[in-house]
């Protein structure tokens, strides 16, 4: 399995409370990625990072944002949390450009927003 | 506008015979397609995947199928076994498009019943 580490695995926070999770992997990909799963929606693209400070929004990118200071390490972060993201929220890696390799995931961080 | 889409939220096979699930998309752009496999508190697991340059892939009981005319794709399972029970998402992307993403269907939930 790829060395991929997210955490808290589980939160609960109130709504406008700032929310940081974090991604942290040892197979030096290049590529990182954060999705959110809802049901009806599956897997939605929230940012993601081609390299040490380079990252780009994806399709859900509003009221969220990221850091990449290490290649190891992608953060995720609700500015002010709300109810609508409530979520289960995956991290994703991949050795080579988006969409020529496969992504390979966390085990996922339960977001509840009350 | 979903650009993948599985129109299928649920599917029940019996032990032993075929699971056929569908994906279809409307981007002619993609060109790589995957399919992936979820169970319940874990994350996505690839699980095979077909260039549009191929038109069947195979890799043991699993088998994708493309038919690029009709923005169709397939997943055949045969046999299916009980621990083919999870939920499977379709994913497309544009290999080498600069803005390259992987686009995730909303999965289809597979239950193979005795």
């Amino acid at each position: 399995d790829a060395g991929i580490t997210q955490s808290p695995r589980h939160k609960v926070t109130e709504t406008g409370t700032p929310v940081t999770l974090r991604c942290h992997q040892t197979e030096n990909h290049r590529y990182m990625y954060w999705y959110r799963q809802d049901p009806g929606h599956g897997l939605r693209l929230i940012h993601y990072s081609y390299g040490v400070k380079d990252t780009d929004k994806g399709e859900v990118s509003d009221g969220y944002s990221v850091s990449r200071s290490k290649t190891e390490d992608f953060l995720l972060t609700l500015e002010s949390a709300t109810s609508s993201q409530t979520s289960v929220y995956f991290c994703a890696i991949s050795e080579s450009t988006p969409g020529a390799s496969p992504l390979h995931f966390g085990n996922g961080t339960r977001l509840t927003v009350t | 506008d979903q650009q993948v889409k599985q129109n299928s939220p649920s599917l029940s096979v019996q032990e032993g015979r075929i699971s056929i699930l569908n994906c279809d998309y409307t981007n002619s752009m993609f060109d790589y397609f995957l399919w992936y496999k979820k169970y319940p508190a874990e994350g996505p697991t690839f699980l095979i995947s077909i260039s549009s340059i191929k038109d069947k892939n195979e890799d043991g009981r699993f088998t994708v199928f493309l038919n690029k005319s009709a923005k169709h794709l397939s997943l055949h399972i045969v046999p299916s076994q009980p621990g083919d029970s999870a939920v499977y998402f379709c994913a497309a992307s544009a290999q080498y498009s600069s803005a390259s993403k992987i686009i995730f269907g909303s999965g289809t939930r597979l239950s193979i019943r005795p």
